[in-house]
Formats: structure tokens, C-alpha cells, sequence
């Protein structure tokens, strides 16, 4: 079974710094990965997806890169602002389950302070 | 367009109550998943539906949990005497073609049980 982990589990930082959200997983067989965002009480929102055959997706400010041999992701967040607060969450969609459904890690929770 | 909507947002149930909880997917989309997220933990996947065909229940945690969309569009997750470790938020995701695909979900705002 696709065991995903994110590392830190907790961040919190001064506004304007750039950071970086780890996740690892266990199964290289992947059709992609996703990174969402999840706000207090809310749904998840995604923000950026990344296909196996790919190395990185950019949006704004994120940047997210996949090395699916070695299992791992980084989601690099420039110039933090405090409406960056939320926790992140990551998810693979495993070639072993082909009905779609998403692992997803424990997510890390950010906190940018102003 | 309108996205995923779920109802209702905030459930609470007393211990041994039914509950059912709806949810309203993109208009034409194929794929349906349900996720359960218990507090502080990533959302695990409960049961998928392909049109009104649910195609994987492997997720539901026991016999209590039944998921239903007889028409290919709206979807609603009973749970039956509830008990307090059913207490998380129920998320429900649409995706436009079979989830095979390469396609992205869509997640709705979830339904928040709180079992007393």
C-alpha cells in the first residue's frame, strides 16, 4: 500500500521567506502528484499537479518538483506572505490502484506571521 | 461554474442516530470519490462511483457506511447508528472522466459529523 509522508509537520515563519514542504512516497509506480492547499474549516483547494513524465509545475509564486525514483517531492513556496497560512497537503495517485483514488500525507501547517 | 457542493456543512449526531450526507458534483462529471478526514490526518479514500456504478467500497470501514448516486449525479453517504469514532469531515471529489485518467478532483468543502 502507497504510504505518503510530509515533512515538516508544523512551519512557522516571518513573512517574506522562502520555504520548502517535503513529501515522500513509498511507491515510485505513480500516475501524478498533487499538491493542496486546505484553509481552517474548508475543502481542499488544488494548487499545483504534477504528471509522472514531468520534473516540475509553476504557478505564481509555488514551485513544485517530482523525482518519482526516489519517491519524493518539494513544494517551494518564494517570498511567504501571511495569506500563505494554511496547511499543505500532498497526494499520489498510484499506478497500483487504477480506479483513481489518492493517498494523501498528513499535510504540513503553515503559519506566516506578519 | 459552480463547483463540488456538500450538505450540510456541519452534522451533529447523537451516538446510535442515522446520518446521510449529500453531495452535489461538477455538472458532468463521470468520477465521484468519497474521503473521510479525521482530525489532524490526511483525507482516506471511502468509496468511488463511475457514473451511478460504484466501482470500489474498499475504503467504507464497516457495514454501518453506505454510499449511493442512482442517477450518475448527486451522491449521498449514509452512515447508520453512529458511533463517536465516525466523528471527521467527509469530503467528496468529482473528476470529468473515469479515474484512470489522468484527470484532477475537485473537492467540495466537506461535511463536518461530530458524533456526541
Amino acid at each position: 500500500k502507497q504510504e505518503v509522508t510530509q515533512i515538516p509537520a508544523a512551519l512557522s515563519v516571518p513573512e517574506g521567506e522562502n520555504l520548502v514542504l517535503n513529501c515522500s512516497f513509498t511507491d515510485s509506480a505513480i500516475y501524478n502528484l498533487q499538491w493542496f492547499r486546505q484553509d481552517p474549516g474548508k475543502g481542499l483547494t488544488s494548487l499545483l499537479l504534477i504528471q509522472s513524465s514531468q520534473r516540475e509545475q509553476t504557478s505564481g509564486r509555488l514551485n513544485a518538483s517530482l523525482d518519482k525514483s526516489s519517491g519524493r517531492s518539494t513544494l517551494y513556496i518564494a517570498a511567504s506572505q501571511p495569506g500563505d497560512s494554511a496547511t499543505y497537503l500532498c497526494a499520489v495517485k498510484d499506478r497500483g490502484s487504477t480506479l483513481g483514488r489518492l493517498y494523501f500525507g498528513r499535510g504540513t501547517q503553515l503559519t506566516v506571521w506578519p | 461554474g459552480a463547483g463540488v457542493s456538500q450538505s450540510p456543512r456541519y452534522k451533529v449526531a447523537k451516538r446510535g442516530q442515522d446520518v446521510a450526507l449529500r453531495c452535489d458534483p461538477i455538472s458532468g462529471h463521470v468520477s465521484l470519490f468519497w474521503y473521510q478526514q479525521a482530525l489532524g490526518q490526511g483525507p482516506e479514500f471511502l468509496t468511488y462511483f463511475q457514473n451511478e456504478a460504484q466501482l470500489d467500497k474498499s475504503g467504507l470501514p464497516s457495514d454501518r457506511f453506505f454510499a449511493e448516486r442512482p442517477e450518475g449525479s448527486v451522491s449521498t453517504l449514509k452512515i447508520q447508528r453512529t458511533q463517536q469514532e465516525d466523528s471527521a469531515v467527509y469530503l467528496c471529489a468529482s473528476s470529468l472522466g473515469i479515474a484512470r485518467d489522468n484527470y484532477e478532483q475537485y473537492f467540495g468543502p466537506g461535511t463536518r459529523l461530530t458524533v456526541t
